[in-house]
């Protein structure tokens, strides 16, 4: 149980284009979902938090106009990379915690997505 | 506030030693504690958490964790390493009034045959 997806795994594109990441909790309904950054043997950097039906909560220094994040339903939220450029190159994770989901505060995470801006 | 220090980027072992990965934290208030594994290239799997209830935990892949609240530690431990344990591995914090986890810096452990 408890298992999240994200889509997709690889991502290419171009630098100036914008690319969406898909985070999904497969069998549990997630009230709030997590979006983090991970560089390269680093740790993992959270970017922001969004609660369904409401706005995203971004942390500190992350551009919200660039990083777009929606979290329409309970099962679904996704971050939209916009006007991408080399330096958002990065391994981007989500994570999801909701109800039914054991005690409540931990979070399970996604496979994550490579994005690469050429 | 709450912050992790995880003791040691690298930690190696030979295979079927003991394995002990450090984590210390702080927080303001009673901690829920956790330990995450990453594989390369991958998301993040849950060994164990601590909330609350035994300080004794034990988690999955034959990982335990003891709960040590005089000494702000939450230190993972496994008695015989496998080649498979090789990884990086989270300690993180969260508690009662935290929507969010405190990750620390990880530890990478390396197993040699």
């Amino acid at each position: 149980g408890a298992v999240v997806s994200q889509h997709p795994s690889w991502v290419i594109c171009k630098s100036g284009t914008s690319v969406k990441i898909e985070c999904r909790s497969l069998d549990f309904q997630a009230t709030t979902m997590f979006w983090y950054r991970q560089f390269p043997k680093q740790s993992l950097m959270l970017m922001a938090t969004s609660n369904e039906g409401s706005k995203a909560t971004y942390e500190q220094g992350v551009e919200k106009d660039k990083f777009l994040i929606n979290h329409a339903s309970l099962t679904l939220s996704t971050l939209t990379v916009t006007s991408a450029h080399p330096e958002d190159s990065s391994f981007y994770i989500c994570s999801a915690r909701g109800v039914g989901t054991g005690a409540g505060y931990e979070q399970y995470f996604g496979p994550g997505t490579r994005l690469t801006v050429t | 506030a709450q912050s992790v220090t995880q003791l040691g980027s690298h930690v190696s072992v030979s295979e079927g030693a003991l394995v002990l990965l450090r984590c210390n934290y702080s927080s303001s208030v009673p901690p829920y504690l956790f330990w995450y594994v990453q594989y390369p290239n991958q998301g993040l799997q849950l060994l164990l958490k601590y909330t609350s209830a035994a300080t004794l935990v034990k988690g999955i892949n034959g990982f335990e964790a003891e709960f040590k609240k005089s000494e702000t530690s939450f230190h993972l431990t496994k008695p015989s390493a496998h080649m498979s344990d090789a990884a990086e591995y989270f300690c993180a914090v969260t508690g009662r009034g935290y929507s969010t986890l405190t990750f620390g810096k990880g530890t990478m452990l390396l197993v040699s045959p």
